[in-house]
């Protein structure tokens, strides 16, 4: 089945630091999606992203959809506590809403 | 709106048990899915419905059944359970399965197959 590789799976960083995480897949994808999970919460969607090297920032956060839409990252400037918990990379790849998801990047920061 | 509602929030069963995770959206979305999320996995499809009376497998359908007779249910059964099927459940909803629709996701179900 398709995958997606998602890297770090753990992050523990000091308040005010930047972060970056990243997710590459095997397959193309038509669209891709970050979501935040907060602990004993269901994935909250952060930034959506169609179009191959397209940039695209929600306040601290800015997302790139890879040139070769084989790739994805997600930047977070000045990282505050409240950025804690896990984030997932998700691919679409056409009309039909089924997601795969990343493996998940859990941060940790600190203050 | 309640959004995307999930019931119980806590489940423990013995092997064998069945039970239904129920799933619940006021916001008529006509696609609702079903995932699990184990640990260092993500998040995985189980079965998805673009509409009442209409399911579809996912990745991971193996040992759950659906139904969806109304646009706002859409419940997961498990007929025999296992302790491979101990996981946090999701269900999300969205207004149509273009990837410009947003899924929202519900709080989850975490289960406990002993």
């Amino acid at each position: 089945g398709q995958q997606l590789n998602q890297s770090p799976q753990s992050m523990f960083i000091q308040e005010g630091e930047d972060v970056s995480m990243n997710c590459t897949s095997s397959s193309i994808f038509n669209t891709w999606l970050w979501y935040k999970q907060d602990p004993g919460e269901g994935p909250v969607l952060l930034i959506a992203l169609y179009k191959a090297g397209e940039l695209t920032s929600n306040g601290r956060l800015t997302a790139q959809f890879g040139i070769t839409r084989k790739d994805s990252f997600l930047n977070i400037s000045a990282s505050i506590p409240s950025d804690v918990g896990i984030y997932f990379c998700a691919g679409l790849y056409n009309q039909g809403g089924k997601l795969i998801f990343g493996q998940g990047t859990e941060l940790s920061v600190k203050p | 709106n309640a959004g995307v509602t999930q019931t119980p929030k806590f489940q423990v069963l013995k092997t064998g048990q069945s039970m239904t995770l129920q799933c619940a959206q006021d916001m008529n979305h006509e696609y609702m899915s079903w995932y699990r999320q184990d640990p260092g996995m993500g998040l995985r499809l189980i079965h998805y419905s673009v509409g009442a009376g209409i399911t579809d497998q996912g990745e991971v359908p193996n040992g759950y059944n659906v139904s969806r007779s109304t646009t706002e249910d859409f419940p997961l059964r498990l007929l025999s359970a296992a302790p491979s099927q101990t996981s946090v459940y999701f269900c999300a909803s969205s207004y149509g399965t273009s990837v410009y629709n947003e899924q929202f996701f519900g709080p989850g179900t975490r289960l406990t197959v002993l």
